[in-house]
């Protein structure tokens, strides 16, 4: 069965440093990865995804990702965090034998400034 | 505009009663998914459906039960055998091929009062 783990309950970053968020996933063939951010009380917000093309993603609201296939890593950086990037952001794994995606445990990013 | 609904956004439910969620969305989308969110447990999966008239159990099916009579409607009935039901409950759609992604309703809390 596919897997992800976020490595990080909490990251806490000042306003205008980067952000890195880790996740790491388990699979027996090539996945679909994704990236969620969810803001309190709210429905989550695809932000980006991997399907076998460009290994390295680009999203909305200047958040990328890299798939590493060597790793089995799908980390999500910005090169400089914004107030408004606080929130919870969800790591996914697309499960093809059951058709639905499995989540990871969220990240909760602090941003201070 | 399109999207997906979910109500209400808060329910109360007293000790031995069932209450139904309700999931509506006008996408067009053949795949409907509930997933339950708890804190530091990200999102599982209770129940999710591919076509009308047809449904699987996810990870923690007990104690819930649905239905998918139109495309448009899922709706998530938590029953008195869940013997732990406040969280907050979200309900997602998507194309049928999981790697397209979900889009997500806003969510509803439900608590045990």
């Amino acid at each position: 069965a596919q897997s992800v783990t976020q490595l990080d309950s909490h990251v806490s970053v000042s306003e205008g440093t980067p952000v890195l968020l880790r996740c790491n996933y388990s699979s027996s063939y090539s996945p679909s990865l994704f990236w969620y951010v969810q803001h309190p009380n709210k429905g989550l917000q695809l932000l980006l995804k991997y399907t076998s093309a460009a290994t390295l993603v680009k999203g909305i609201n200047g958040f990328e990702a890299e798939f590493k296939k060597s790793e089995t890593s799908f980390h999500l950086t910005k090169p400089s965090a914004h107030m408004s990037d606080a929130a919870e952001y969800f790591c996914a794994v697309s499960d093809t034998g059951r058709r639905a995606l499995t989540f990871g445990s969220g990240t909760r990013l602090q941003v201070q400034p | 505009d399109g999207g997906i609904t979910q109500s209400p956004k808060y329910l109360f439910r007293k000790e031995g009663q069932n209450v139904t969620l309700s999931c509506e969305q006008n996408l067009n989308h053949d795949a409907m998914y509930w997933y339950r969110q708890d804190p530091g447990q990200g999102l599982r999966l209770i129940y999710y459906s591919q076509i009308v008239n047809d449904f699987q159990k996810g990870d923690i099916a007990e104690g819930y039960s649905v239905s998918r009579e139109k495309k448009e409607s899922f709706p998530l009935t938590v029953t008195s055998a869940q013997k732990n039901p406040t969280a907050f409950y979200l309900c997602a759609s998507s194309i049928r091929d999981p790697n397209y992604g979900y889009t997500f309703g806003s969510g509803t809390r439900l608590t045990v009062v």
